[in-house]
């Protein structure tokens, strides 16, 4: 069983709030992921992080924003929330020198 | 571009039968295939990693078949069980890149 837990599970929200994601992982992994997966779509990656301090963008532009001060926690953010936002949003990680992601439940985001 | 293509269409198939699920993909060069399984409205879960040196992998009911030459890689369940309804999604990985990229996915019905 992975221990990797995103918060909330569901979120309805209206346009222009800010909002974060929260993902948390106890299992010590290096590497942190955020995807975006639209119903019956496939999964595309919108951040990624290699360890404290470090983040990347992903293949799909993303108006969001991540942070990773912490091993454990890697937060997504989103300064300004648009229906165009509506999605799930899967947080993983994997442990350096390991192929295999751990995912989380996913958030599932309406932006209203 | 890369492509990653699945069964397009969803697969349906009797309780007890043999399921099989296609990958192909081009414009890569996978060191590595691994194989998820998603259900709805949760995030996927590692089965399976089959490295370009193994052409057969198995794991209890499951085994998975990677044939760099045709760029295909197949997935079957044995002995098919409805619990095994799901979406089946597979990602090629190379060595050189920094993220994993899946394919859209099979969504497989078993009936009883």
């Amino acid at each position: 069983e992975a221990d990797i837990y995103q918060t909330p599970r569901y979120l309805v929200i209206g346009t222009g709030k800010k909002i974060t994601l929260e993902c948390s992982q106890t299992m010590g992994h290096d590497k942190m992921y955020w995807y975006q997966q639209d119903p019956g779509m496939e999964l595309h990656l919108i951040h990624y992080s290699y360890g404290v301090n470090s983040t990347e963008k992903g293949d799909l532009s993303s108006e969001s924003t991540v942070s990773r001060i912490r091993t454990e926690h890697f937060p997504l953010t989103l300064e300004s929330a648009r229906p165009s936002h509506t999605s799930q949003y899967l947080c993983a990680s994997s442990e350096s020198g390991s192929e295999k992601l751990f995912f989380g439940s996913g958030t599932q985001l309406s932006v209203l | 571009s890369q492509k990653i293509e699945q069964n397009s269409e969803a697969l349906n198939i009797q309780e007890g039968k043999t399921a099989t699920l296609t990958c192909n993909y081009t414009n890569y060069s996978p060191a590595y295939l691994q194989w998820y399984r998603q259900d709805p409205g949760r995030g996927p879960v590692f089965l399976l990693l089959i490295r370009e040196n193994e052409k057969e992998k198995r794991k209890e009911r499951l085994k998975v078949t990677f044939d760099t030459t045709l760029k295909q890689s197949l997935f079957h369940i044995t002995a098919s069980q409805p619990a095994d309804s799901a979406t089946y999604l597979c990602a090629p990985g190379e060595s050189s890149a920094r993220q994993l990229t899946f394919g859209s996915g099979t969504q497989l019905t078993v009936l009883p």
